[in-house]
Parts: C-alpha cells; structure tokens; sequence
C-alpha cells in the first residue's frame, strides 16, 4: 500500500488554476494514481485517473512525472464550486483488492 | 442514467433502537460497497458484495451491523442495536468491473448521516 502524502488545505480565488501535488514515493509498478473529489453532504466523486505522463479530461488534468514518484493535480480556472476535499489514490487498496482507502485529502476552498 | 441513491439521507435514533439503511446502486453494476465515515476521521470500507455474495467483509466492526443484497440489486444495512460510536455519514458505492478494482471506478451515492443520541 502506497503512502500518499497530500496538502491538508489549500485556498484559491475563482478564476485561478489549482495544482495539488500528491507524494506518492513507494508506489508499486503495477499502481494507477487515482483522484476523486467530494462535496459537502455528497458521497466522493471519481475525476481522473492515470498511470504515466500526462491524462487529461473535461474536469482535470494529472501530471505525472517518469519517476511516478508524485502526480499532480490541476484544475484549470477554479470556481466557487470547484470547493471541495480532493483524494489522492495510489495502490490503495485493501487486501483483498476489493476496496478503496482514503486518507484525509486536501480541502479546497475557492473564493470570489 | 440514474446515479447511486441512498435512504433515508438522515436518521437520528437514540442508543439501542435499530435502524435500516437502503442503497440502491446502478443498475447493471454487479459490485456494492459500503463504507463509512465517523466524525473527524477517514473513509472507512465495511464490506463489499458481488451480485448477492459478501466477497469481504473484513471492514464491517462487530455483529450489530447485517448487510444485505438479496436478489443482487438493492442493499440494506441495518445497525441493532445501535451505540453512540455508530454515528457517523454511511455511503454506498457499485461498481461495474468484476474483478479487481485497481482501475475500476466506483460511483458513490449521496451517503445516509446516521446520528445515535
């Protein structure tokens, strides 16, 4: 199971783009990085998941360097509802690989 | 296509009563999880079904809680009885890949918030 390591919170204006970077140092070959976004009162929300390079979607883009050793986030032109806890997912799974493991993940708040 | 429901989406029972919560996951989707979060702490997995088999319930805490999945659609879970510890915001979530789920994306519902008084 890789450790991941994630900004507790982080603060943006509407407008700006937002990159969180997510420390990933003992991911395992065969782990994707996954990121999933939730809201209040909702349940999480999967946005973007890769394994190398570069993946890109309507919501997100994710960084990854060669040594995969961290991934970034990136939300371009945040808005108020872009507030929101972001998770970072690598090889979090439980034994069984049958489930996910969420750590605290990074608060975002997007003010006007 | 219709999302991941949960209910009831809040429930306040005091100490002892017994309480029920329903999930209702996409349709076609053979995997269902639960998983919970207590105040101030991480999301935590309970158990997973496949259609209407338990493939792990390694996370579920002691034998207040029952989960189940007859006929591999909805899901129930049922806490009796309840203790203060209980409270706490309880989501489901279906998935669709049958096998390992490194890559599979699970679709959350809205979570039901269990408060125990």
């Amino acid at each position: 199971l890789a450790k991941t390591t994630q900004p507790i919170s982080m603060d943006s204006y509407e407008g700006q783009e937002v990159n969180i970077t997510c420390s990933h140092n003992n991911i395992a070959t065969n782990d994707y990085i996954t990121w999933y976004q939730q809201f209040p009162s909702q349940g999480p929300r999967f946005i973007i998941q890769g394994y190398k390079t570069k993946v890109t979607n309507e919501v997100a883009s994710l960084f990854i360097p060669a040594d995969r050793k961290s991934s970034t986030l990136s939300l371009p032109r945040v808005s108020l509802s872009d507030t929101a806890v972001y998770y970072c997912l690598v090889g979090a799974f439980n034994q069984a690989g049958t489930a996910l493991i969420f750590g605290k993940g990074t608060t975002l708040s997007v003010s006007s | 296509e219709a999302g991941v429901t949960q209910f009831p989406s809040h429930s306040v029972i005091e100490k002892g009563q017994t309480v029920t919560l329903r999930c209702d996951p996409i349709s076609g989707h053979d995997n269902l999880y639960w998983y919970r979060r207590v105040m101030g702490k991480e999301i935590k997995f309970l158990l997973h079904f496949v259609k209407e088999s338990k493939q792990d319930e390694s996370g579920m805490p002691n034998n207040r809680f029952l989960a189940e999945r007859t006929g591999g659609t909805y899901s129930t879970l049922k806490v009796q009885p309840a203790e203060l510890e209980d409270s706490g915001v309880y989501f489901c979530a279906s998935s669709q890949d049958p096998g390992r789920v490194s890559t599979d994306t699970q679709y959350f519902g809205p979570g039901t918030r269990l408060t125990v008084l």
